[in-house]
């Protein structure tokens, strides 16, 4: 059975502050990586996602993740968070087929203070 | 973008009685949807995967007859929570996967529905 653990439950940091938000997997086979991002009175939104090829991952609105097989991590950051990014972070994996529906880590709620 | 809705949005209702919930693909063919149950300040726990003209896969520990679970066509999902009682009062939500070239690899969620049984 796949696990995700994701180690902040609540983060808060200030404006133009460097942000990393830890997860780490448990499985065994071939996965599928994903960070969501829950804006409050929002539904998730895909923020990025790691299927196979270069373990560093772009995605929207400047947030990048870095798949670490042999720490079976998958590292969300952002160099600069903006006040709008205050919102509730979910890391999420399916089996390599990726027909299978995710397993979400706990999530993490970030606050950013003006 | 791939939208998917979900109707309601929110939904109260008395003890013992039945609700159906709906989810909906509106620009795309979802041959796969999911559907989860978040508890508040929770995460999102997977309930079910309904394959579209198949009978539906529950996760252990899901009860089938309880929260049955219909795909009658490429665009449409239900979720009916019977004989519901205050334990069912939870935020469901559901996502579906666009398939494409054979890969079918991003869910796309709904906006969720807020049960609550009094």
């Amino acid at each position: 059975a796949q696990s995700v653990s994701q180690h902040n439950h609540h983060v808060i940091l200030s404006e133009a502050a460097s942000l990393e938000l830890g997860c780490n997997y448990s499985y065994g086979g071939t996965v599928n990586l994903f960070w969501y991002v829950q804006y409050p009175g929002q539904h998730l939104q895909l923020l990025l996602k790691y299927f196979s090829g270069d373990p560093l991952v772009k995605g929207i609105k400047g947030f990048e993740a870095e798949f670490i097989k042999s720490k079976f991590s998958f590292n969300l950051r952002k160099p600069s968070v903006q006040w709008s990014d205050t919102a509730e972070y979910f890391c999420a994996v399916n089996s390599g087929g990726g027909a299978d529906g995710l397993t979400f880590g706990k999530g993490t709620h970030l606050i950013i203070q003006p | 973008g791939a939208v998917v809705s979900q109707h309601p949005s929110r939904v109260i209702c008395k003890s013992g009685t039945s609700v159906k919930i709906e989810c909906r693909s509106l620009d795309f063919q979802a041959t796969t949807m999911f559907w989860y149950r978040q508890f508040p300040k929770q995460s999102l726990m997977l309930m079910a995967t309904s394959n579209e003209g198949s009978k539906a896969t529950y996760e252990q520990g899901v009860e089938k007859d309880k929260f049955l679970i219909n795909h009658a066509s490429l665009t449409l999902s239900t979720l009916t929570v019977t004989s519901a009682h205050p334990e069912d009062s939870s935020f469901y939500i559901c996502s579906a996967t666009q398939e494409s070239g054979g890969h079918r690899n991003e869910q796309f969620f709904g906006p969720g529905t807020r049960l609550t049984v009094l």
